[in-house]
């Protein structure tokens, strides 16, 4: 159980175009999903924390025109990063929880590359 | 501030016992988690701990948390070269906000 999917597992895109990502829980329903950011050999950095149905509370220094974040359902929360540039390059994750309980599972991550 | 630091490398042969350590600044968490990575991949759950707890156990997977001086232990027995990964410690902070903050990472090295 608590499975979170996200796809796509890879992306190339040509800077200037906007790129969405969408992280799902399979299994459970997630009140909360959270996206990070992570650089390489670098630990996690937290964007954004999306609540189903409420507007996104961004992390201090994200940008939240440039990162926008939707969470319009209990199973499915999305980030779509608009004019990508080369610096957006990153690797991105999702995580969630049912706000029951402590555990916060995440997904297997999004490989964004801005050429 | 909220901070959560280890260190960065570990190396150990195959079958012995693996320790990774983890110092957190804020007494009010609650849970702290025990992360693990594989290149490429999303971030497993290993296990948790509860703060009024000092150890727990799971099979390999050994937690102690010693509260009084922040610091967070994750001990595998009998390591096996599929070990090898980056392991993170997170806690919850305050707020009861779901947000988890991370160290930087253990990189874990078996070698055989």
């Amino acid at each position: 159980g608590a499975v979170v999917s996200q796809h796509p597992s890879r992306v190339i895109c040509k800077s200037g175009t906007s790129v969405k990502i969408e992280c799902r829980s399979l299994d459970f329903q997630a009140t909360t999903m959270f996206w990070y950011r992570q650089f390489p050999k670098q630990s996690l950095m937290l964007m954004a924390t999306s609540n189903e149905g409420s507007k996104a509370t961004y992390e201090q220094g994200v940008e939240k025109d440039k990162f926008l974040i939707n969470h319009a359902s209990l199973t499915l929360s999305t980030l779509t990063v608009t004019s990508a540039h080369p610096e957006d390059s990153s690797f991105y994750i999702c995580s969630a929880t049912t706000g029951f309980s402590y555990e916060q599972y995440f997904g297997p991550g999004t490989r964004l590359t801005v050429t | 501030g909220e901070d959560v630091e280890q260190s960065l490398f570990l190396s150990v042969r195959e079958g012995d016992s693996s320790v990774i350590n983890c110092t957190y600044t804020d007494s009010s968490s609650t849970y702290l988690y025990w992360y693990k990575q594989e290149p490429g991949a999303g971030l497993q759950l290993l296990t948790y701990i509860f703060s009024n707890m000092d150890m727990k156990q799971d099979q390999r997977l050994t937690v102690l948390l010693n509260k009084k001086d922040k610091h967070l232990s994750l001990r595998i027995a009998d390591t096996q070269t599929g070990d090898s990964a980056i392991y993170f410690c997170a806690e919850n902070g305050s707020g009861n906000t779901g947000k988890l903050i991370f160290g930087q990472g253990t990189t874990l090295q078996v070698k055989p």
